[in-house]
């Protein structure tokens, strides 16, 4: 049964700071998704990784995919404000996504 | 064009009651999804239909019972409903990558 875990689970960091969101996975897939969610709003798509070695990068987010090690990150470069909400990475698996518990992240001023 | 959208947004209800939670997809896609998201933020997923057919029924009551009259609808029906059923439910349709795209959620608070 695949499982998929990230971490951490909360972070709150400053403005202008960096740092990286991990999603490991359990069993072989070479194709992983980037959710962000905001309270109360719905799920939108960040990031679609369809091959190992994949990086996709957005503003000030960047995620890549190493199916060997079974990782995923989420990297945050100068985060700002606006970057809070939850994230969740995802892993497909039988016609079906299997999601981590998400991340919730605060960014102070 | 909202392209997953979901009725109604809030439902509030007595124990015991019926509901009914309307999902639609303006993308094409074949297959749709149901999930829970409960107080946490976990994503549980509930029901899946490819092109009508049932394809995913994870541990769910069967006090729930989904159909999807055509390919681009998916309805969620929930008999005697329960004070634990209280979360947001989401409808998503998926693209061929298997990206998948969610709806704006329906919050249900079971009185």
């Amino acid at each position: 049964e695949l499982k998929v875990e990230q971490n951490p689970l909360f972070l709150s960091m400053q403005e202008g700071k960096n740092y990286t969101i991990y999603c490991n996975y359990s069993t072989t897939s070479d194709r992983l998704y980037w959710y962000r969610q905001d309270p109360g709003k719905s799920l939108e798509s960040l990031f679609v990784l369809l091959s190992n070695g994949a990086v996709k990068q957005e503003g000030r987010l960047m995620a890549s995919l190493d199916t060997k090690a079974r990782l995923s990150t989420l990297h945050i470069t100068a985060a700002v404000h606006d970057l809070s909400a939850t994230y969740f990475c995802a892993v497909d698996s039988n016609y079906q996504l299997i999601w981590g518990a998400g991340t919730k992240l605060i960014i102070k001023p | 064009d909202t392209a997953v959208s979901q009725t109604p947004k809030y439902l509030v209800t007595q124990m015991g009651n019926d509901k009914s939670i309307k999902c639609e997809q303006n993308l094409g896609h074949d297959t749709m999804y149901w999930y829970k998201q409960d107080s946490k933020k976990f994503l549980k997923i509930m029901f899946s239909y490819n092109n009508k057919e049932l394809i995913i029924n994870e541990t769910v009551p069967n006090r729930f019972s989904p159909k999807s009259p055509d390919k681009a609808h998916l309805n969620l029906h929930i008999n005697s409903l329960e004070l634990g059923d209280s979360a947001v439910y989401f409808c998503a349709s998926t693209h061929l990558n298997g990206e998948q795209f969610f709806g704006p959620g329906t919050r249900l608070t079971v009185l």
